[in-house]
């Protein structure tokens, strides 16, 4: 099955800093969704974004469908931003979003 | 935007009990369902998609006579964890996908319920 990396692995940032967060994956996608897990579980759908750039308030988000990566960009952090942020794809002949191992990001106050 | 709506949202019982989680779709129709288990700091980890009436489809190494998945209609799918153990205890999370047009609707974006936290004593 397609396998999906992200990258860093932890995050520890001062409030107001920018960054950017990683997925690769290892075949053509369908669908990619990034998705940020609160400390209560709940997982909030922040993107779906098989191609393209969007933006939505402080985050915007790019795929590269051809060069199999995306980029999830965080700008002027704020403490309720921590958490642990998901990049999850849909490839193939797959019925399932395939989730990498995810990104925990914490935002120091 | 869809939503999926997951109850109960926490659960605490002794080993032995059976526990029934339900994942409605409120305001769209889904002939798909899919169930997530969660461990505390991993990613989330497919256990069974579960398809309106038919058999449920189980990952290598989920069992399917202890996770009891129904999909009754095309809003409503159940998971029972059967005889529950300590080991059982983690985050269920289940998901649904619009379909328009008859299709799988592949395209379209997943949508999650906000979990269910089993604890079992």
């Amino acid at each position: 099955g397609i396998q999906v990396e992200q990258s860093p692995p932890d995050l520890i940032l001062q409030e107001g800093a920018n960054s950017t967060l990683r997925c690769n994956f290892s075949d053509s996608v369908n669908n990619l969704q990034w998705f940020h897990q609160n400390p209560w579980g709940q997982l909030i759908n922040l993107f779906y974004i098989p191609s393209g750039t969007k933006q939505n308030g402080r985050l915007s988000a790019t795929t590269v469908a051809t060069e199999r990566y995306s980029l999830l960009y965080i700008s002027s952090s704020q403490t309720t931003d921590s958490g642990v942020y998901f990049c999850a794809v849909l490839s193939g002949s797959a019925r399932q979003l395939t989730f990498g191992s995810g990104t925990q990001l914490t935002v120091l106050p | 935007g869809a939503v999926v709506s997951q109850h109960p949202s926490r659960v605490i019982c002794k080993s032995g009990t059976s526990v029934k989680i339900e994942c409605r779709s409120l305001d769209f129709q889904a002939t798909t369902m899919f169930w997530y288990r969660q461990f505390p700091k991993q990613s989330l980890m497919l256990m069974a998609t579960s398809n309106e009436g038919s058999k449920a489809t189980y990952e290598q190494g989920v069992e399917k006579d202890k996770f009891l998945i129904n999909h009754a209609s095309l809003t409503l799918s159940t998971l029972t964890v059967t005889s529950a153990h300590p080991e059982d205890s983690s985050f269920y999370i289940c998901s649904a996908r619009t379909i328009w047009g008859g299709s799988l609707g592949s395209n379209q974006p997943q949508h999650f319920g906000d979990g269910t936290r089993l604890s079992i004593l």
